[in-house]
């Protein structure tokens, strides 16, 4: 299948810093590309819907100011958290589309101490 | 886009037994894939089927669909320790987002 690359894996910030994360497809180009979040033990949630060339979709609830969404290429989106506070520590994981699957990267683990 | 509700919350069992989880939607669908995520990492896709199949294999993976009752089943067959993840499913409608349910845990034993 194909692969979708997420960096970094897992990342330790301070509160009120805001950290990056990158999501690649590696071998095929993805118009749109998905933001999830996961808490332990729990579901997926899908927070955002990022459509390369234009301003990301987000779910009811998604605070678009803190969870910043740029897709700026076929095969790069990044969310950013900006002033991540110690509630944001979670895993984000993000896929892409490749219709009609879906494939997922590896997560990064994000600790806000 | 739709949400599927996977059916046992959590199943243990032996390493050789079969594993057997189920997965219900509400409305019509295109297709519908299952995927695996082992703890602290991303999902894997492991198989989709097509609204107008009704089984499909993958491995010691086996995969049927109901329309008729909206719910789809997986079956891994001689399990393996290995096996141990969280299997979600995805109803497709033709809308781009996947949207997961719960998942079923499963704890394979050696």
């Amino acid at each position: 299948g194909a692969v979708v690359s997420q960096h970094p894996s897992w990342v330790i910030c301070k509160s009120g810093t805001s950290v990056k994360i990158e999501c690649r497809s590696l071998d095929f180009q993805a118009t749109t590309m998905f933001w999830y979040r996961q808490f332990p033990k729990q579901s997926l949630m899908l927070m955002a819907t990022s459509n390369e060339g234009s301003k990301a979709t987000y779910e009811q609830g998604v605070e678009k100011d803190k969870f910043l969404i740029n897709h700026a290429s076929l095969t790069l989106s990044t969310l950013t958290v900006t002033s991540a506070h110690p509630e944001d520590s979670s895993f984000y994981i993000c896929s892409a589309r490749d219709s009609p699957e879906a494939f997922f990267g590896q997560g990064t683990r994000l600790t806000v101490v | 886009s739709q949400q599927g509700e996977e059916d046992p919350q959590a199943l243990s069992i032996q390493e050789g037994e079969n594993a057997t989880m189920n997965c219900s939607y509400k409305t019509s669908i295109n297709n519908l894939q299952w995927y695996r995520q082992n703890s602290g990492r991303g999902l894997v896709h492991l198989i989709l089927i097509r609204s107008n199949e009704r089984e499909k294999h993958s491995g010691r993976l086996r995969v049927t669909l109901d329309t008729s009752k909206k719910s789809s089943s997986l079956l891994i067959t001689a399990s393996r320790a290995a096996d141990t993840a969280s299997y979600f499913c995805a109803p497709g409608t033709g809308g781009f987002k996947t949207i997961f349910g719960a998942g079923t845990r499963l704890f394979v034993k050696a």
